[in-house]
């Protein structure tokens, strides 16, 4: 069974510092991975989903990779602001064997930003 | 496009009740999905539809979780009869082509007393 692993479980810095959240997954046959938003209230905003074949991906001051190898993935975040305060999410989709089309969702990094 | 709908918001239900959450998708998404996010169990897939049609509801809870949708416009998840236990927030998402982005809507925010 996949297990999707996100550290920390918390994280504050201050404004304009670089910083970096990690996903961790036990089954590297995966189809994708995305990376979402949620605040506080709100549903899920996508920010980056890398495909299977892809390395990484780039939005603006977000910057994701991908190895599936380690199983890891990490999302860079440039020049954080308080805007960027919000829970992050990794998601992925099996490919293989039972996690075969099954969505795992990790349980998300507390992002605060303070100015 | 306003985005996926869902309602009501919020739900406030006694135990035993009857309960139906609604949800649009976007306009020409041809997957749905259903979600249950707790503090305890963090975000679950319910169950998902392609072209208005059941793939996967290995994540529907027990029997008492029923989905359905009816046409590519709209979908509802119900529980009967509810229970305290499934309080949470319930989420629908839709996307195009299969796993690819999914556009989630706000949510309800399911209490059962």
């Amino acid at each position: 069974k996949q297990e999707v692993t996100q550290i920390p479980a918390a994280l504050s810095v201050p404004e304009g510092e670089n910083l970096v959240l990690n996903c961790s997954f036990t089954d590297s046959a995966i189809y994708n991975l995305q990376w979402f938003r949620q605040d506080p209230g709100k549903g899920l905003t996508s920010l980056l989903l890398i495909q299977s074949s892809q390395r990484e991906q780039t939005s603006g001051r977000l910057n994701a990779s991908l190895d599936k190898s380690s199983g890891r993935s990490t999302l860079y975040i440039a020049a954080s602001q308080p805007g960027d305060s919000a829970t992050y999410l990794c998601s992925l989709v099996g490919a293989g064997g039972t996690s075969y089309g099954k969505l795992t969702f990790g349980q998300g990094t507390i992002l605060t930003v303070h100015p | 496009d306003a985005g996926v709908i869902q309602s009501p918001r919020h739900e406030v239900t006694e135990m035993g009740q009857e309960v139906t959450l609604r949800c649009k998708p976007i306009s020409g998404h041809d997957y749905l999905f259903w979600y249950r996010q707790t503090m305890m169990r963090g975000l679950e897939l319910l169950i998902y539809f392609n072209n208005n049609v059941p793939i996967d509801d290995s994540g529907m809870p027990e029997d008492r979780f029923s989905a359905k949708m009816p046409n590519a416009s709209f979908s509802t998840l119900k529980i009967q009869p509810s229970e305290p236990r499934d309080s949470a927030v319930y989420f629908c998402a839709s996307s195009l082509r299969g796993w690819n982005i999914q556009y989630f809507g706000a949510g309800t925010r399911l209490s059962v007393l």
